[in-house]
């Protein structure tokens, strides 16, 4: 059973403050994402990575950065928290795509950070 | 680059009931169309995927239907139950070799009246 955990469910940090949110998957998938969910916006992907060391830019970056030092763990990072960051924060890993190109393989979520920036 | 929409926001059904969730993708290219699904304070789910080589999948009371001349994609759920009240995301995806990304939209939520 695949298993993504976050750092914290809830989260309240001030304005300029520098946020970490940490994610951690059991299951030694390659990928891993980060989003955020807003009403009526929907998941929006922040960045994401396919290997260690390795990340890409998603829809929505600015603002954001990220850490792939292991396999298993993908972190987000807030270098200076603004209040239009107060979001869910969802982080979610799959397996690569098996051979040949093409496939794709079913993302499994976490439990989702709630960050509220005062 | 990629968008996905999904219509409508939000709907309401009788229990019993059929539900229909449409989407709409931009890029001709996307060939894996999967459905998700979230509970109320809980993680998206998937529940259902369709991929570009077929028009029709079924999986009990789910089903799902591909147009790619059109560039649409439907959920449908019959003889909705209460537990089938929840936010539904649709979502596209060009499946890349490497990184699986997948553009959702934005979501529908579901609700079953008793």
């Amino acid at each position: 059973d695949v298993k993504v955990t976050q750092s914290s469910r809830y989260l309240v940090k001030r304005t300029g403050e520098k946020v970490f949110l940490e994610c951690v998957q059991d299951m030694d998938h390659e990928n891993m994402f980060w989003y955020r969910q807003d009403p009526g916006l929907g998941l929006r992907l922040i960045y994401f990575s396919y290997d260690v060391k390795m990340k890409e830019k998603g829809d929505i970056p600015e603002g954001y950065s990220v850490s792939r030092e292991k396999k298993e763990r993908f972190s987000l990072i807030l270098e200076s928290a603004s209040t239009n960051q107060t979001s869910m924060y969802l982080c979610a890993s799959s397996r690569a795509s098996p051979r040949p190109a093409g496939s794709v393989n079913e993302q499994f979520f976490g439990p989702g950070t709630r960050l509220t920036v005062l | 680059g990629e968008n996905v929409e999904q219509h409508p926001s939000t709907l309401s059904v009788q229990e019993g009931d059929s539900a229909v969730i449409k989407c709409t993708y931009s890029d001709s290219a996307s060939n894996y169309f999967p459905w998700y699904k979230q509970e109320l304070g809980k993680r998206p789910q998937l529940i259902i995927d369709i991929r570009s080589n077929v028009g029709e999948k079924k999986d009990q009371r789910i089903a799902v239907t591909l147009n790619k001349t059109a560039k649409h994609f439907s959920l449908h759920i019959t003889e909705t139950q209460p537990e089938d009240s929840a936010v539904y995301f649709c979502a596209a995806s060009k499946g890349y070799s490497s990184a699986s990304k997948i553009i959702f939209g934005s979501g529908t939520r579901l609700s079953i009246r008793p």
